[in-house]
Formats: structure tokens, C-alpha cells, sequence
């Protein structure tokens, strides 16, 4: 059993097009998080949510909605897409809010916008 | 605001050579520190983690230990082997707000047989 699972794996798509990121956890987790992790390996956190709530939003751009519909599933999507905004994305999980807990990542979606 | 610095990489070393990553961090208040490892086309997981000052953390092999006073979690294992080639994350969750992983850049280490 997969525990952070993320669909597509791989998303290849052209400038300015509308798409999304699905992002589902078994765990029982009530804190979900999106990661954006670039060419060179950095990683950075986007948005986390807890209980379906907001908690997270690092200055992204407009552009990027996430959208949790309930404590499993926590989807992103992205409008109007860039160049810059190829990537890797991250969903995560953890078990509570407290710096503490660990955190679980799905496999990553590569992104490519031509 | 918080922040990680890793040592640069690559890092190659030979099959059973000592391997320490160095990792340092800026934070205010008692944050958690944690190393994750990416593997080749994967996701990253907890690899070890020390919530409090002169905590050790350790799995695999891998050890680590949360020093205050030089604000530094540096990573180390006796011998590596060919299967600890991977990417190494140092990441710190903050202790108050909302507690997000801030990570380091990530070291990529490479053992050959």
C-alpha cells in the first residue's frame, strides 16, 4: 500500500495551459503540504494544510490554488502555466503540526512546460 | 528567518570509506532537525531526526547529533556502501508557528564499489 500517492507521475504540458496535481494520503494524517523542488535539488514548502484549513502559503504566485475536498487528499493546481514553473512537486503528510513529527512524500510529479 | 547550510556536493567516496556531511542552521527558539534522503527517481524519507539539544539521532548506520552551541547536525556513518548513493537533505521544523521543514540544498553523495 502506497502511502502518499500522486498523480501524474510525469506531466508534460505547454505554456499557458491550466493543469493539476492530485495528491492522496492513507495514513490518517490531518496535515498535508506541497513542495516545489527545482533543478538544482532545492527544496521549498508551498503550501501546508491542516484539517482542510489553510495554514501555509509561501508567497506563491496566484496562479498556484491547492484545493483539499477532505483530510486525504490535498490537490494542486496551476493556471496559466510558465517556464519557470517546471519542476518537481512534492506532496507530504504528517501526523500533526508539532515541528516533531515526520513528514511523509509522495514520489514527486515532474513537471515540463515547453 | 530560519535557514539550513549543507556542505557542497557531489560527494564520491569508496565502498566502506567514513562519510560525515556537514550541515549547520540558523533558527530561533529550540527547533527539530532532521536528515532525509532522496533516492535515485524517489520521494524523500526521514532517514533520522534529534528534537532537542545533544539528542542523537540514528538509523541505518547513519548518525547524527544536535549540537546548540555550534548550531550544527552533521551526518556520519562508519562505512558506506554502494546503496547509500543518494541524495541528503538537512532540514530544520521550526519549534512555534507553523512549523514548516525549512531544508538545506541537498548533498548528493556517490559510492562507488
Amino acid at each position: 500500500d502506497t502511502a502518499v500517492s500522486q498523480t501524474p507521475k510525469y506531466l508534460v504540458t505547454q505554456m499557458g495551459n491550466d493543469k493539476s496535481i492530485k495528491c492522496e494520503q492513507n495514513l490518517g494524517h490531518d496535515t498535508m503540504y506541497w513542495y516545489k523542488q527545482d533543478s538544482k535539488k532545492f527544496l521549498k514548502i508551498m503550501f501546508s494544510y491542516n484539517n482542510k484549513e489553510l495554514i501555509i502559503n509561501e508567497t506563491v504566485p496566484n496562479r498556484f490554488s491547492p484545493k483539499s475536498p477532505d483530510k486525504a487528499h490535498l490537490n494542486l493546481h496551476i493556471n496559466s502555466l510558465e517556464l519557470g514553473d517546471s519542476a518537481v512537486y512534492f506532496c507530504a503528510s504528517s501526523a500533526g503540526l508539532a515541528g516533531a513529527y515526520e513528514q511523509y512524500f509522495g514520489p514527486g510529479t515532474r513537471l515540463t512546460v515547453t | 528567518g530560519n535557514s539550513v547550510t549543507q556542505m557542497e556536493g557531489p560527494v564520491t567516496l569508496s565502498e566502506e570509506a567514513f562519510l560525515t556531511i556537514n550541515c549547520t542552521y540558523t533558527a530561533t527558539g529550540y527547533p527539530s532537525l532532521f536528515w532525509y534522503v532522496q533516492y535515485p527517481g524517489e520521494g524523500l524519507q526521514l532517514l533520522l531526526k534529534a528534537t532537542k539539544a545533544d539528542d542523537k539521532g540514528s538509523n541505518k548506520g547513519f548518525e547524527a547529533t544536535y549540537r546548540k552551541e555550534t548550531t550544527s547536525f552533521h551526518l556520519e556513518k562508519g562505512s558506506v556502501q554502494v546503496s547509500d548513493s543518494a541524495v541528503y537533505f538537512c532540514a530544520l521544523s521550526d519549534s512555534m508557528g507553523a512549523q514548516k521543514l525549512v531544508f538545506g540544498q541537498g548533498t548528493r553523495l556517490t559510492i562507488n564499489p
